[in-house]
This record gives C-alpha cells, structure tokens and sequence, in this order.
C-alpha cells in the first residue's frame, strides 16, 4: 500500500460522536486526498491537500473536514456522525504535479449507529 | 450525477476468456483515463492508465481501448485467470489529477 497507513481500520461509534481518521505517509508525497467508497457510487473525493496547510473540497465535503500539519499526516474529522457517514474511508497519495497516479492506502471501515 | 458511467455491474468469466468491462463520461475536459484493481480488504490498485491522445495501450494481458469521439474507454483482459477476480474501476480527471472521478465498480469472478 504505498508506505500509507490509516488508523483506525476499523471503527464503530454513535451518532453525534466526533470522529478523527488519520493518514499517515512516508513517502513525502505532496498531494493527500481523503475518498469514500458506498456501493452503487464507487469511490467519491471528501477532500484533498496540495501541501501542509492547504487543503480543498471534493465532490462530496458536506459534514467532512480536513487538517494537514505535517507533510505525512492528512487527518479526516467527522464533526458529529451520522448514519449516512458509514463507509468505507480511503487515504491516497500522489507525489508531484506532473505525475497522475494516486496510490490508496488500506482503508477503514467506519460504522456509525 | 455520475462523471464516469461504467458497465456492467457485474462479470462472470471462464479462465482463458476475455473480459470486457466499459466506461463512458461526458466531460470532454477529462484527459486522464485510469483503471483501478480492487481486491476485498484491500485499497484500490492503479492497473493502466492512458491519454486520449493515443486510441490504445497494452500492458501485458491489461489492454485500455479509448474512443474519444464517442466518450468512451474500455478495459480487456486477455486469457482471464482466477487470480484476475476483482473489482475493477474506472476514472477520468482533469487538472493534473486532483479531482478523480470514479466509475461505479465492476466485480469480476473468472471461473477456474
């Protein structure tokens, strides 16, 4: 998986409950993009990051926000979770402008009660 | 409203067979069309990728047909094995491959 990491991999809370998903890197790729991934969508872009501190939504941002600190660290907060937010949550990564190919991470299975 | 249309759902294959699963999209501004390999527990894997400047690329038994004119693109896997039992994805994009936009997926089971 690309020296990604995700953590957790697997996670069951309630609605209402603030939750933070964490990408970790040792790549010292530029770009970190957070996707869901539902049947009948296929995979969906939250939001991604272009450096340290600069972050921009994707597709489906709604109820999702971003931090990125550190160059390898890319978090995902659920502010306070809702039942439409169980999925399947993928961490990718690409290393420059010029270069298309993002490399995902394991993933993590989100329920949310 | 889905970028990326892709067919089928589904894909029952015997070994040696070919696979054939298809994507169209409507935006014309796309010019990055990747596939995706996804095996269960796993994230997505690129597999092949390709440029609307040429009609076609091949890489190994993976080979990526694309029909700009029609807005369309295709996966074929030659000689289908059981290890090829996956779902697969495709994608389109513009602006240097920030926003990937993803197909619905296509499960494949290759019977031995």
């Amino acid at each position: 998986d690309a020296g990604i990491t995700q953590s957790p991999r697997h996670k069951v809370t309630e609605t209402g409950t603030p939750v933070t998903l964490r990408c970790h890197q040792t790549e010292n790729h530029r770009y970190m993009y957070w996707y869901r991934q539902d049947p009948g969508h296929g995979l969906r872009l939250i939001h991604y990051s272009y450096g340290v501190k600069d972050t921009d939504k994707g597709e489906v941002s709604d109820g999702y926000s971003v931090s990125r600190s550190k160059t390898e660290d890319f978090l995902l907060t659920l502010e306070s979770a809702t039942s439409s937010q169980t999925s399947v949550y993928f961490c990718a990564i690409r290393g420059t402008a010029t270069t298309d190919t993002q490399y995902f991470g394991p993933g993590t299975r989100l329920t949310v009660l | 409203q889905q970028q990326v249309k892709q067919s089928p759902q589904s894909l029952i294959v015997q070994k040696g067979g070919i696979s054939i699963i298809n994507c169209a999209y409507e935006n014309t501004a796309f010019d990055y069309f990747p596939w995706y390999q996804q095996f269960p527990g796993k994230g997505p894997a690129l597999l092949i990728a390709i440029r609307p400047d040429v009609s076609e690329k091949k890489e190994g038994r993976f080979t990526i047909s694309f029909n700009k004119s029609a807005k369309q693109f295709s996966l074929h896997i030659m000689d289908s094995q059981p290890g090829d039992s996956a779902t697969y994805f495709c994608a389109a994009s513009i602006d240097g491959a920030n926003n990937l936009f993803f197909g619905t997926g296509t499960r494949l089971t290759v019977i031995p």
